[in-house]
Parts: structure tokens; sequence; C-alpha cells
């Protein structure tokens, strides 16, 4: 089955021990992203990576890093998670990003991650 | 920068009625928008996408159009079910690498 897949789905950690969240795709696409979600903000993209070792910030990376050493992973770590980073985050693949007009962008579960 | 508004935040009607979910984008240079269903607990599922030179799409109930010239778009539901009940997102791809997302529509299809 092509999917998605993100783990934990849920985490519970304290302020400045660091964390990974993976991010697994099987559909052999090119474009990884990680989105946050927050009330009344709705999702904002943190990175996306356009392939093997290519990432990019988008318009919330401050404290996140990432990386992409295989096409089919992408983890996002929290070096020293803080309060203000407690929300759900999305990671989410399309074949091939950029400009295609016909990209559709395939979402994992989600990860709700509280920073106490 | 892109911004999406989705009106109205929250919506409830009965089974069977139709009903239309509304979205509107500030800047009409976009490759497309996309239709999300968002279930509680649940990642998002993509419904439909509109390219920027269609001008609709439809897959079983659901009709989405698009007009980019006003900056809208709007999504019908033909026949409501209570299994329809879910948040609904519009997204738009402006910028090569990101979607916009508007805050959602949280739809509740009453029995």
């Amino acid at each position: 089955e092509a999917q998605v897949t993100q783990n934990p789905r849920y985490l519970i950690t304290v302020t400045g021990k660091k964390l990974t969240v993976t991010c697994s795709q099987n559909m052999n696409h090119e474009y990884m992203s990680w989105y946050r979600q927050d009330p009344g903000l709705g999702l904002r993209q943190i990175y996306y990576s356009m392939n093997v070792e290519v990432t990019d910030k988008g318009d919330v990376p401050e404290g996140y890093k990432v990386s992409r050493k295989e096409k089919r992973n992408f983890p996002l770590i929290l070096e020293s998670p803080s309060p203000n980073q407690t929300s759900l985050y999305f990671c989410a693949s399309s074949l091939a990003g950029g400009s295609l007009a016909t990209d559709t962008q395939y979402f994992g579960p989600g990860t709700r991650l509280t920073v106490l | 920068k892109q911004e999406v508004t989705q009106i109205p935040a929250a919506l409830s009607v009965p089974e069977g009625e139709n009903l239309v979910l509304n979205c509107s984008f500030t800047d009409s240079a976009i490759y497309n928008l996309q239709w999300f269903r968002q279930d509680p607990g649940k990642g998002l599922t993509s419904l439909l996408l509109i390219q920027s030179s269609q001008r609709e799409q439809t897959s079983g109930r659901l009709n989405a159009s698009l007009d980019k010239s006003s900056g809208r778009s709007t999504l019908y539901i033909a026949a409501s079910q209570p299994g329809d009940s879910a948040t609904y997102l519009c997204a738009v791809k402006s910028g090569a690498n990101n979607l916009f997302f508007g805050t959602g529509t949280r739809l509740t299809v009453i029995p």
C-alpha cells in the first residue's frame, strides 16, 4: 500500500531533550516536506526536500533540523525542544514538487508532540 | 505572501442536504489548488486537485471549482452523509515548493 508513515504518533517530552520524528514514504517520491498544524494558524511548512541531500527552509524553520540521506526517509530533528514547539506535525511527499501543476501531496497520519 | 481563507469555520447541516464550502486566496499566481479532508487523529486525504488552467474537477459527489482571477474556489458536496463529517482544508500551490493552507471548515452532517 502506498503510504507515508510517521513515528512516533504521540510524544510527550521535556524542554531541552533532543528528539527525532521519523518519516518514510514507499512511493519513490522525490519531494518531501514537514508541516506543523496549530489551532487558528493552519498548516505551515517547516522544511522541504526536493531530493536526496537537497533540503531547504519553509516558513517556520527555527528550532528544527532535517536530513535527507535516503530518498524514502526524511526525519525531523528537534535539538532542544521548547514548549512553543508543542504542535501536530505532518510529513508529506509528492512525486516531484517544484512547479508541476499536477503534483498531489500525500500526508502521513501526524505526530502529536507535547513539550513540557 | 499567499494568504488562504476559508469561511465558514464550522458548518452543521442535516443529512441529504447539498452544501458549498468556500476558499479564497490573495495571489492569483498559483500552480494548483487542492481540497483535503482531515479526520480527527488521522492525516490529510487529498480529495480533488485543480490545475491553474482548469475550472473544475469532479469526483463522485464532490465538485470543486476554481476562479483564479477572483482568487476563489468552492467545494460542492451533494447529498451529504454523516460520513462526510470532517474538517475540509483548502491548499494553494503558489511558489514552487510550498502549499499554503487555509484554517479549514469543520463540517458536521447530522443524521
